[in-house]
């Protein structure tokens, strides 16, 4: 067990409706991200988090929003999803800053 | 502006040949690099950190700051190495003293049996 999941593994979503992607993780680490994976363009991040409520945007930010109320949990909300985010998204942990990531899964969504 | 390059999108080899992934970097700091693996239908992972100097599955990957590059080698590719590979250097971002890894666009090697 890596400690660290994501869920949902794969949501399929209409365009507008807005989606929560839960990050969790078992290993205590302060620091936490979201990227997106895409063809051609690689890892992008997304937001980041260096602590409860410590959170900032990353390269790719516009149409994302995040939370971290918890050190186990980070929410990646889209507010009113587009087909432009369809994309597979990773979250990672890591104990020092943008060293050491371990990844999730990944959640695969379509959004239609 | 800091930026990972992988000029090459795919790769293949024929099993036992030599590999050379290529990752060129551009960075003003000090640069830190790292290379991460994706198997078919796994999660990213770590495969080296080039402080550490160590090789793992036979890889080996040197930092060249003349070069800009961190290229990733393997003597012998084994049909098991066929993954996504990508380069990430870290770098210093915005407020709190916090550092990220930029990554780049990845490379898929592909070993022909």
């Amino acid at each position: 067990d890596a400690g660290i999941t994501q869920s949902p593994r794969h949501k399929v979503t209409e365009t507008g409706t807005p989606v929560t992607l839960r990050c969790h993780q078992t290993e205590n680490h302060r620091y936490m991200y979201w990227y997106r994976q895409d063809p051609g363009h690689g890892l992008r991040l997304i937001h980041y988090s260096y602590g409860v409520k410590d959170t900032d945007k990353g390269e790719v930010s516009d149409g994302y929003s995040v939370s971290r109320s918890k050190t186990e949990d980070f929410l990646l909300t889209l507010e009113s999803a587009t087909s432009s985010q369809t994309s597979v998204y990773f979250c990672a942990i890591s104990a020092q800053a943008g060293d050491g990531y371990t990844f999730g899964s990944g959640t695969r969504l379509t959004v239609v | 502006a800091q930026r990972v390059t992988q000029p090459e999108k795919l790769l293949s080899v024929f099993k036992g040949a030599p590999v050379e992934l290529k990752c060129n970097y551009s960075y003003s700091g000090s640069p830190e690099l790292f290379w991460y693996v994706q198997y078919s239908r796994q999660r990213l992972q770590l495969l080296l950190r080039h402080i550490s100097r160590e090789s793992i599955k036979g890889f080996t990957a040197d930092l060249n700051k003349g070069e800009t590059s961190f290229h990733l080698k393997k003597p012998f590719a084994q049909e098991e190495d066929s993954a996504m590979y990508y380069c990430a250097l870290r770098v210093a971002y915005s407020g709190a003293g916090s550092y990220q890894l930029t990554f780049g666009k990845g490379t898929k090697l592909s070993v022909i049996p």
